[in-house]
């Protein structure tokens, strides 16, 4: 197992709700990131986190808020969402910003 | 010029094939380089970080040409099991390291 930890692991929501997509990391690490895979897509890195700043945000629309308490917890709020936000959500770690990442599972979220 | 390129596949090889990817960046001031690899629906695992002077993991071998601007990765003995899409991962420094994945190619290794 990688460690890392994500939940819910799918998340169906209208497009006026409200939710968050938790991860948690076990491993120690100072950094975490979010990333978007649609289909057929590459990843798109979303935000980047170092030492619980963040030092990345790769011009993601304000309806995506993300919120990192600690260094092994991160959230990404989800708010007025549209359909084509339906996306796996993937959340890594890493010892710092160049070293290599440790995955979770992911989300996959599903907006109606 | 895309910062990160994969030839996308699929590459269909016969078990015991020796297969090659590469992947090429357009960053010359990139630091660090990995290999992932995906199985359908899943998220990415390390398969290998990239060093300088090559490495080498069981079957796998990755290389480094900073020359060239490119990463390799060879699969020799080829299993079922190697079937997956292999990503390619490069840091770039610019005030801090940000990561840029390869759309990744797909391999298919038949018996």
């Amino acid at each position: 197992e990688t460690g890392v930890t994500q939940t819910p692991r799918h998340l169906v929501m209208g497009m006026t709700n409200k939710k968050s997509l938790k991860c948690e990391q076990h491993l120690g690490h100072n950094a975490m990131y979010w990333y978007k895979q649609s289909a057929k897509k590459p990843l798109e890195l979303m935000f980047v986190y170092s030492l619980e700043e963040r030092v990345e945000n790769n011009s993601v629309p304000s309806r995506f808020s993300p919120e990192c308490p600690n260094s092994s917890h991160l959230f990404l709020h989800l708010h007025t969402l549209q359909p084509e936000d339906s996306a796996l959500y993937l959340c890594a770690s890493s010892q710092g910003p160049r070293y290599e990442q440790y995955f979770g599972p992911g989300t996959r979220l599903t907006v109606t | 010029r895309k910062e990160v390129e994969q030839d996308p596949g699929p590459f269909n090889v016969p078990e015991g094939a020796t297969v090659a990817f590469n992947c090429t960046y357009s960053n010359s001031a990139s630091q660090s380089f990995f290999w992932y690899r995906q199985d359908c629906r899943k998220e990415p695992k390390l398969l290998m970080s990239v060093y300088s002077s090559g490495n080498e993991d069981g079957r796998f071998t990755a290389q480094l040409n900073r020359a060239s601007q490119y990463i390799s990765l060879l699969i020799r003995d080829s299993k079922l099991s190697d079937s997956a899409t292999y990503l390619c991962v490069v840091n770039s420094y610019g005030g801090s390291y940000i990561p840029t994945f390869g759309r990744g190619t797909s391999l298919i290794v038949h018996p």
